[in-house]
């Protein structure tokens, strides 16, 4: 079945540092990619996503490229601030089950920035 | 924006005992879901619902489990009778149908 696989938290860095957590899957055919975001006493939201390979999701600083060679979607930062310290889910739905598929998530990583 | 409401946040009972969690999803989204993290591990699908009736559930979603729309807003997930390793936090989502599902903050059950 299909699986996701993230790096083990937590990752601590100081404000401004470079951010990646790696995220692999398996998969049949071609998942949908997601990387969703908890803050503190939240729910979990979509931070981004890519439905094909190659696509570059975006959004608030943050990006991932959907590899299909190396079944690959790393979250990546430039300069990351305390703001940005939260759980993070990389996630896969497969559209063969249909427009609203459920998603498969990985473990989640911690992220703890500091000053 | 709009969000995905869950009561309780944190519910407390005792084995064998029956529970029900609530969820108002977004008012026009068509799809609902229930999904469940126990501690330390990863979120994991519980059921998907569309127009009144359960579209795919997961092995865990046995017989004591069952949900309902009963009003057109609220959205339950109820456990018949709970055992220590329900445990965990229960969230619900929902989507308009497009690949963004909305989550709610979650409740935090805790079986003794």
């Amino acid at each position: 079945g299909n699986s996701v696989t993230q790096m083990e938290g937590p990752v601590t860095l100081s404000e401004e540092a470079f951010l990646t957590i790696n995220c692999t899957y398996t998969a049949t055919g071609y998942p949908s990619l997601f990387w969703y975001v908890q803050y503190p006493g939240e729910g979990l939201q979509l931070l981004l996503k890519a439905t094909k390979a190659d696509d570059k999701g975006s959004n608030k600083g943050f990006e991932a490229t959907y590899r299909k060679e190396t079944t690959s979607f790393h979250l990546e930062k430039g300069s990351v601030q305390v703001s940005d310290s939260a759980v993070y889910f990389c996630a896969l739905s497969d559209p063969r089950s249909g427009t609203a598929s459920k998603l498969t998530f990985g473990t989640g990583t911690r992220l703890q920035v500091t000053l | 924006e709009p969000e995905v409401t869950q009561t309780p946040s944190h519910q407390v009972t005792q084995m064998g005992q029956e529970v029900i969690l609530r969820c108002v999803p977004i008012s026009n989204h068509l799809y609902f879901y229930w999904y469940r993290q126990i501690l330390g591990q990863k979120v994991e699908f519980l059921v998907s619902f569309y127009n009144n009736e359960i579209s795919e559930k997961s092995e865990i979603f046995d017989d004591q489990f069952s949900v309902e729309r009963p009003d057109g807003s609220n959205f339950t997930l109820k456990i018949r009778s709970t055992k220590l390793e329900d445990s965990a936090m229960y969230f619900c989502a929902s989507t308009a149908g497009d690949l963004k599902q909305y989550f709610g903050p979650g409740t935090r059950l805790t079986v003794t």
